[in-house]
């Protein structure tokens, strides 16, 4: 159980694109999903906390307009980057939590790397 | 605010010999502990995490942690490492109060044969 998948597992676009990662919990509703951004060989940095059906928390210094975050749904969370830049190059990860409850362990996706060329 | 170190970067072992991958933290309230790994180009899988109870949690694929709190440390181990347990090891720290995970560098841990 807890199975968290994310689509699609890797992606290479040209600069100025906009690239749309989708994350999905399979078995179970995901009340609140994590994005994290993780640069090679260095610890995850959380982008973004989203809710189903409010708007996402962002982190200081993420650009909201550039990371687009939908929660749309219990078991979907999708996270577009708009006019992606070399810069956005990166490997993204999804996690997702049943509830809110600060003791619930988040079950993770397993990554999407974004190469912008 | 929370905070989570993880004083080494890598650590290397023996095959058979026990391991440990050291955590310590800082949190306002009660502290939520937890430890992932990561394969290479996965995304993480838990293995285990203190609430509350017995100091001393049971995880998944033989890993043990250790919660202590006067000397607030979380560390990992396993009495027998494996090669397969090389991977890349986070842990995490969550209170009352906060929603987010927060999580150490991550330590490097190399199994040799």
């Amino acid at each position: 159980g807890a199975v968290v998948s994310q689509h699609p597992s890797w992606v290479i676009c040209k600069s100025g694109t906009s690239v749309k990662i989708e994350c999905r919990s399979l078995d179970f509703q995901a009340t609140t999903m994590f994005w994290y951004r993780q640069f090679p060989k260095q610890s995850l940095m959380l982008m973004a906390t989203s809710n189903e059906g409010s708007k996402a928390t962002y982190e200081q210094g993420v650009e909201k307009d550039k990371f687009l975050i939908n929660h749309a749904s219990l078991t979907l969370s999708t996270l577009t980057v708009t006019s992606a830049h070399p810069e956005d190059s990166s490997f993204y990860i999804c996690s997702a939590q049943t509830s809110t409850a600060s003791y619930n362990e988040q079950f993770f996706g397993p990554g999407t790397r974004l190469t912008v060329l | 605010a929370q905070s989570v170190a993880q004083p080494e970067d890598q650590v290397n072992v023996a095959e058979g010999n026990p391991l440990t991958v050291k955590c310590t933290y800082s949190v306002s309230g009660n502290p939520y502990l937890f430890w992932y790994v990561q394969y290479p180009n996965r995304g993480l899988q838990f293995l285990l995490k203190y609430i509350t109870g017995d100091n001393l949690v049971k995880g998944s694929y033989g890993f043990e942690a250790e919660f202590n709190k006067s000397q607030t440390s979380f560390h990992l181990k396993k009495p027998s490492a494996l090669v397969s347990d090389s991977a890349l090891y986070f842990c995490a720290v969550r209170d009352d109060y906060g929603q987010n995970f927060v999580f150490g560098p991550g330590t490097r841990l190399s199994v040799l044969p």
